[in-house]
C-alpha cells in the first residue's frame, strides 16, 4: 500500500506567497525525501531529512519532520512562477526502498 | 550526483508490440531502478536492475512483461512487452548509491499505446 499521503492534492498561490505541503506516512522510516517534477518530466531531488532530524533548510525550502505524528511538511517561501511543479514526498522505510506519495500539484501565478 | 539520460523520450506504439527503453548514467552507480508513472499518478517501482543478474521485481510486476537488463554499472534497459493501452505511462529510470537514499532520475520516456 502507498506509504505517503500528501495534502493538499493541488495548491494555487500568487508569486511571492509561501506554499506549504504536507505528507503523512504509516510505518517507521530511515529518512524522508522531497522531490519536484516539472510537467511530467524526471524528478529532481530537493531535500532529505533523517528520522533523527526535526527541521532542515535548503535555500527557500524548509522541511520539518514529526516522527511521533508520522508527518512532514515542505514550505517554499517567496514562491516564484518557476516553482510551478508537482512535489512528491518519498519515505524510506528502515528496510526496503523509497515509496512515493501521491504528490501535490503547485501552481504559482505570476 | 549523477546525470541520467533515457531514450527514447517518447513513443507511440501499437498494441501487441514491444518497446525497449535505454537508461545511461554518467558515472558508476550501485543501484538502478525502473519506475512507472501512470497519467496523473505517483511513481510505482517496477524493479531494481541488478548488474549481471536478474532484476528484482516488485509485487505486481513480472519478468515476462518487463524484462530488464543491466550489463554494467552505468547502463540498463527496460522492455515493455506485448503492450496494451493500459501500459501507457511515463517510465522513469533512476540511480543511487543504495535503495533508500537520494536517487537521481532520468527525464522519463512517455509511452502511448494505441
Amino acid at each position: 500500500s502507498q506509504q505517503g499521503e500528501e495534502d493538499p492534492q493541488a495548491l494555487s498561490i500568487q508569486e511571492g506567497e509561501n506554499a506549504t505541503m504536507n505528507c503523512s506516512y504509516k510505518t517507521s522510516i530511515n529518512n524522508l525525501q522531497w522531490y519536484r517534477q516539472n510537467s511530467g518530466r524526471g524528478l529532481v531531488h530537493l531535500i532529505l531529512i533523517r528520522s533523527n532530524e526535526r527541521e532542515k533548510h535548503s535555500g527557500r525550502l524548509r522541511v520539518t519532520l514529526d516522527t511521533s505524528k508520522k508527518s512532514s511538511s515542505l514550505l517554499i517561501t517567496a514562491s516564484r512562477a518557476a516553482d510551478t511543479a508537482s512535489y512528491f514526498c518519498a519515505t524510506a522505510p528502515n528496510t526496503g526502498k523509497l515509496i512515493f506519495g501521491q504528490g501535490t500539484t503547485l501552481q504559482v501565478k505570476p | 550526483s549523477a546525470v541520467i539520460s533515457q531514450k527514447p523520450s517518447r513513443d507511440i506504439c501499437q498494441r501487441g508490440t514491444s518497446l525497449t527503453i535505454q537508461c545511461q548514467v554518467d558515472s558508476q552507480v550501485t543501484m538502478m531502478f525502473w519506475y512507472r508513472q501512470q497519467p496523473g499518478q505517483s511513481l510505482t517501482l517496477i524493479a531494481t536492475a541488478n548488474q549481471g543478474s536478474e532484476a528484482t521485481y516488485e509485487s505486481g510486476f513480472v519478468i515476462d512483461k518487463f524484462p530488464i537488463s543491466r550489463p554494467n554499472l552505468t547502463f540498463s534497459t527496460l522492455t515493455v512487452s506485448n503492450m496494451s493501452p493500459e501500459d501507457s505511462s511515463i517510465y522513469l529510470c533512476s540511480a543511487g548509491t543504495n535503495s533508500f537514499y537520494e536517487q537521481f532520475f532520468g527525464p522519463g520516456t512517455r509511452l502511448t499505446v494505441l
